[in-house]
């Protein structure tokens, strides 16, 4: 499994854009890249999904150069209700019959928004 | 479309005493997998299931186990609750297809007295 390396906390003030780098060295052909938001005493909450170059949906833009070897998580124009923790995870899952593979969390990213 | 569902979302036991918990995956999911969270440890994968078979497990004790329905819901026991066993025991679903990722609940806070 692709260990992946994350800041252990990032502030930010209200309004800016977030930029939240994961280093993933080892990352495998097949693996994606996949981020997720999490509150206290609440579940992990899906954000976005890559593979390569740029991903983006209505929340988030996922960066990921060439060699796959890091990828950036951007949030554009915080809010308060962005403070969070965000993992980064790497990983494949191929449905061949041969079995499935484990999520491994690292210890994310506590992003603190600032009035 | 409702998301995932666990029950219940707080429970509070004893040392000794066994516990079940139980999820609901999204209509649709045919893959369920649990984790544990505390404190100290992060998020850590306990097992996942799919269309009723275990197909992975992760590094905990035999006291933890799992089974899946053929509706796709899912239980989690735990046997002879120890007081480190206080955690927030979370249940993921996906859809069946490479790289789909999972929908996570909300938990269920597990305290052992």
């Amino acid at each position: 499994l692709a260990k992946t390396t994350q800041p252990i906390s990032m502030d930010s003030y209200e309004g800016q854009e977030v930029n939240i780098t994961c280093s993933h060295n080892n990352i495998a052909t097949n693996d994606y890249i996949t981020w997720y938001q999490q509150f206290p005493s609440q579940g992990p909450r899906f954000i976005i999904q890559g593979y390569k170059t740029k991903v983006t949906n209505e929340v988030a833009s996922l960066f990921i150069p060439a060699d796959r070897k890091s990828s950036t998580l951007s949030l554009p124009r915080v809010s308060l209700s962005d403070t969070a923790v965000y993992y980064c995870l790497v990983g494949a899952r191929a449905y061949s019959g041969a079995g499935s593979y484990q999520l491994t969390f690292g210890k994310g990213t506590k992003l603190s928004v600032i009035p | 479309k409702a998301g995932v569902t666990q029950t219940p979302r707080y429970l509070i036991k004893t040392r000794g005493q066994q516990v079940t918990l139980s999820c609901s995956p999204i209509s649709g999911h045919r893959s369920v997998s649990w984790y544990q969270q505390t404190p100290g440890q992060g998020l850590q994968f306990l097992f996942e299931y799919f269309s009723e078979t275990q197909r992975n497990k992760g590094n905990f004790p035999g006291r933890f186990s799992g089974r899946q329905f053929s509706n796709s819901r899912s239980e989690m026991n735990v046997s002879t609750l120890e007081l480190g066993d206080s955690a927030l025991y979370l249940c993921a679903s996906s859809l069946a297809g490479e790289n789909q990722p999972q929908h996570f609940g909300d938990g269920t806070r597990l305290s052992i007295l």
